[in-house]
């Protein structure tokens, strides 16, 4: 089975922090995602990555950064968390095919206060 | 630009009704269509896709046709049961060299007995 695991279910973090979210996949998936989830707006990409150290933008990129150093591994970092991040963090991965369907992480509830 | 419309919920229905939840896209290019399924408490799991014009995907009693004439991707099942309760996410695969996975803004569920 494929599996994608966050490394943490539940995170608090203080206004200010540096935060890391990270993902591994087990797959040798070329593309990594990474996703927030809030009531009422589903499912929005912040970024993606398409092969290692390749990286794009999605559609809320502001107040994040990201990082794959190796084919597994990819890494979302909020420079600073404000209480505007706490949501619900998603990361996916998925074969470079426009065909394949992406496989997802049990999901991180960030808060930030 | 690329995106994914899905009618918003609840959508309440008795157990046995039939269901239907809309879903309709629009894309430069001609994508791949997902149904991802999110149970409480837990991540996003595929519920079915097609990857072309007219296929059909199925899987656990729910189908989707995929309609390039009208750009949708509708839901269906014909005997809903209470363990159907979740949230259903309508995503497009883009055919672009990002292959950016664009999802809707999901719609919940609800069944009862």
């Amino acid at each position: 089975d494929v599996k994608v695991t966050q490394s943490s279910r539940y995170l608090v973090k203080r206004t200010g922090e540096k935060v890391f979210l990270e993902c591994v996949q087990d797959m040798d998936h070329e593309n990594m995602f990474w996703y927030r989830q809030d009531p009422g707006l589903g499912l929005r990409l912040i970024y993606f990555s398409y092969d290692v150290k390749m990286k794009e933008k999605g559609d809320i990129p502001e107040g994040y950064s990201v990082s794959r150093e190796k084919k597994e591994r990819f890494s979302l970092i909020l420079e600073s968390a404000s209480t505007n991040q706490t949501s619900m963090y998603l990361c996916a991965s998925s074969y470079g095919h426009p065909n394949t369907e992406a496989f997802f992480g049990q999901g991180t509830r960030l808060t930030v206060v | 630009g690329d995106s994914v419309t899905q009618m918003e919920g609840p959508v309440t229905l008795s157990e046995e009704a039939f269901l239907t939840i809309n879903c309709t896209y629009t894309a430069t290019g001609y994508p791949s269509l997902f149904w991802y399924v999110q149970y409480p408490g837990e991540g996003l799991q595929l519920l079915l896709k097609a990857t072309k014009a007219d296929d059909k995907g199925s899987n656990k009693g729910f189908e989707a046709t995929y309609r390039k004439e009208t750009t949708s991707f509708h839901l269906e099942k014909g005997s809903v049961q209470v363990s159907d309760s979740a949230v259903y996410f309508c995503a497009q695969r883009v055919s672009d060299s990002s292959y950016k996975l664009i999802f809707g803004s999901g719609t919940r569920l609800l069944v009862r007995p």
